[in-house]
């Protein structure tokens, strides 16, 4: 079973407006959260990541919160651009493997 | 440049055959990964190596098999007994060790005939 759950599948935004993503875990032993952005036909690219010691991490228009009470992560991207219409993946991981959720694909209207 | 580098690009398959996906990474890691993305599922791990000469299993390592005999090399092999290999695969690469960033080919989208 999907060890990290992703939602929305999908989500269209505005130029300028922001993107938010959500993803949640069961393993407490999952200690490193990376976020991947995928164009089509090509590899999955490292965005941003973050570990369990801090709620937020920013980097540019991108943001990661995290609530490790609550076992959840979310990806903020603010003021959305149409270069920004990838799909984005979260994920977990407690030692050498990951486990990715199933994909958010945001398309960015102009 | 440094990165990965996966070839083909495309591969197609007849029923009853084995074939071999390429990986080369030229960033001097010591840990490779073979993921399988089909649409919906995100990525699943099929094999991983972190070091020359060793590799376990993932999450679904059934119908594949992979061998690492060079650092920079990690190819996989989809047999026969894999019954539903259409996808997308895709290899990554890291430094040894425990929660590592992992870096991404390109990617082989097999194909059945």
């Amino acid at each position: 079973q999907q060890q990290v759950k992703q939602s929305p599948q999908s989500l269209i935004v505005q130029k300028g407006g922001i993107s938010i993503i959500n993803c949640a875990y069961e393993n407490t032993a999952f200690d490193y959260f990376p976020w991947y952005q995928q164009f089509p036909g090509k590899g999955p690219a490292l965005l941003i990541a973050i570990r369990p010691d801090v709620s937020e991490k920013k980097e540019g228009r991108f943001t990661i919160s995290f609530n490790k009470s609550a076992k959840q992560f979310s990806l903020h991207i603010m003021d959305s651009q149409p270069g920004d219409s990838a799909t984005y993946f979260c994920a977990a991981s407690g030692g050498y493997k990951l486990s990715f959720g199933a994909g958010t694909t945001v398309t960015v209207r102009a | 440049d440094g990165g990965i580098t996966q070839s083909p690009k495309y591969l197609f398959r007849k029923e009853g055959q084995n074939v071999t996906l390429s990986c080369e990474q030229n960033l001097n890691h010591d840990a490779m990964y073979w993921y399988r993305q089909d649409p919906g599922q995100g990525l699943r791990l099929i094999y991983y190596s972190q070091i020359v000469n060793d590799f376990q299993k993932g999450d679904i390592a059934e119908g594949y098999s992979v061998s690492r005999e060079k650092k920079e090399s990690f190819p996989l092999t989809v047999t026969s007994a894999q019954k539903n290999p259409t996808a997308f695969y895709l290899c990554a690469s890291s430094l040894q060790g425990y929660n590592q960033p992992q870096h991404f080919g390109d990617g082989t989208r097999l194909s059945i005939l």
